[in-house]
């Protein structure tokens, strides 16, 4: 089954403790993102990759870091994490939107990863 | 003013009515894509469009990108279509990014 997978799927922790939230897709995307969704502010883009070893910054990238070692996994890193980072998390991914195409390639999102900084 | 904004905020209508959530944009764009985020919080791509129109099932989006407007029209609504949908545009200045307006928080009252 196609998806998108994040770990874990809730967390709770304490300012300072760094912390992984993992993104893992089968469908062999190239393009895959990370948002923050926040009540009042809607989903904002954080990081995004167009394929391995190439990253890029959202809108919202402070306190935050990504890598892209695999094209299967996007981690997301909070090195030292703040109450202000307390947010829904979504890893999406799709296909490059660079390589023409006759529809703009759909989005595939995880199920998100509520997480809580105290 | 957002880039991207979205209307009505919030929409409570009886089953059967037909819906419609428009999407106006401020900036250039490559692509623009419906949601919908489950009252669960999952979210699925409804539609991504450049242009014209596209139909699944009782859901119609449009896009006219001369006016930077675009509307999605949901027919014989039904409970179930109770969701937020969120309107995000590909913005065309060079980076990859997708701007979101702020959703549209729709009942269907049985």
């Amino acid at each position: 089954e196609a998806q998108v997978t994040q770990n874990p799927r809730y967390l709770i922790t304490v300012t300072g403790k760094k912390l992984t939230v993992t993104c893992s897709q089968n469908m062999n995307h190239e393009y895959m993102s990370w948002y923050r969704q926040d009540p009042g502010l809607g989903l904002r883009q954080i990081y995004y990759s167009m394929n391995v070893e190439v990253t890029d910054k959202g809108d919202v990238p402070e306190g935050y870091k990504v890598s892209r070692k695999e094209k299967r996994n996007f981690p997301l890193i909070l090195e030292s994490p703040s109450p202000n980072q307390t947010s829904l998390y979504f890893c999406a991914s799709s296909l490059s939107p660079i390589i023409p195409a006759t529809s703009p390639p759909r989005q595939y999102f995880g199920p998100g990863t509520r997480l809580t900084v105290l | 003013k957002n880039e991207v904004e979205q209307s009505p905020q919030n929409l409570t209508a009886q089953e059967g009515e037909f819906i419609t959530i428009n999407c106006s944009y401020s900036v250039g764009i490559s692509a623009l894509h419906w949601l919908q985020q489950h009252p669960g919080g999952g979210i699925v791509s409804l539609f991504m469009l450049s242009s014209g129109k596209k139909k699944h099932g009782r859901l119609i989006a449009t896009i006219n990108i001369q006016e930077k407007h675009s509307s999605l029209h949901i027919t014989a609504s039904h409970p179930r279509d109770s969701a937020v949908y969120i309107c995000a545009v590909k913005v065309i200045q060079g980076a990859q990014k997708l701007v979101f307006g702020q959703g549209t928080r729709l009942t269907i009252n049985p």
